[in-house]
């Protein structure tokens, strides 16, 4: 089955920095790879997605980066404020299958 | 769009006895729902996949006749706890992927269960 890795398992950052959170995954044949933004408490939030025929996607201050090759997709947070700390999951699926999470990274943006 | 309503959001109830959640797609039908477990500070895994008008497939170490899955309809699904003990406590979290339709998951708000 899949297997999901992402690092790192926690990242400091400074107000205004950005943040990279890389995962990895096993099964060459999943096609989707959403990042969901848990804070605590609360359900994950989908903030972005990709799907396995893009390379690359960008919403506003949020980008994600796919290598379907190397199976490794990236996080990546430019001009981070105190409001993005949370704990950011990777997953990796089939479309309309159930997912395979990350372990999770937990990011704090000090001000 | 894409709204799932999990209820209760918390529940404590004493060893032994039972708790049912509710999962239920509002806007939208979903043939497969996920019921994830998430212990604190860990990440969210997967308990079991309830199809609609079929039975749920249970991940492995995961008790079938402990947690018990209905979904009867294409907007409920119901997880049942039973005979609750206090290594049950946890953030339940159910998920559904519109039918027909393209991911991502829509979550519920989850339920965090304190068995006492």
């Amino acid at each position: 089955g899949e297997n999901v890795e992402q690092h790192p398992s926690t990242l400091s950052v400074q107000e205004g920095d950005s943040a990279v959170i890389k995962c990895t995954y096993s099964d060459s044949a999943s096609n989707y790879f959403p990042w969901y933004k848990q804070e605590l408490g609360k359900r994950p939030q989908l903030i972005i997605d990709i799907r396995s025929n893009v390379g690359e996607k960008k919403d506003q201050r949020i980008a994600v980066t796919l290598n379907k090759t190397a199976k490794h997709f990236s996080l990546h947070i430019t001009e981070t404020q105190p409001e993005d700390s949370a704990v950011y999951f990777c997953a990796a699926s089939m479309e309309g299958q159930n997912f395979v999470f990350g372990p999770g990274t937990r990011l704090s943006v000090l001000p | 769009g894409a709204v799932v309503s999990q209820h209760p959001s918390w529940v404590i109830c004493k060893s032994g006895t039972s708790v049912k959640i509710e999962c239920r797609s509002l806007d939208f039908q979903a043939t497969t729902m996920f019921w994830y477990r998430q212990f604190p500070k860990q990440s969210l895994m997967l308990m079991a996949t309830s199809n609609e008008g079929s039975k749920a497939t249970y991940e492995q170490g995961v008790e079938k006749d402990k947690f018990l899955i209905n979904h009867a309809s294409l907007t409920l699904s119901t997880l049942t706890v039973t005979s609750a003990h206090p290594e049950d406590s946890s953030f339940y979290i159910c998920s559904a992927v519109r039918t027909g339709g393209r991911s991502p998951l829509h979550f519920g708000n989850g339920t965090r269960l304190t068995v006492t």
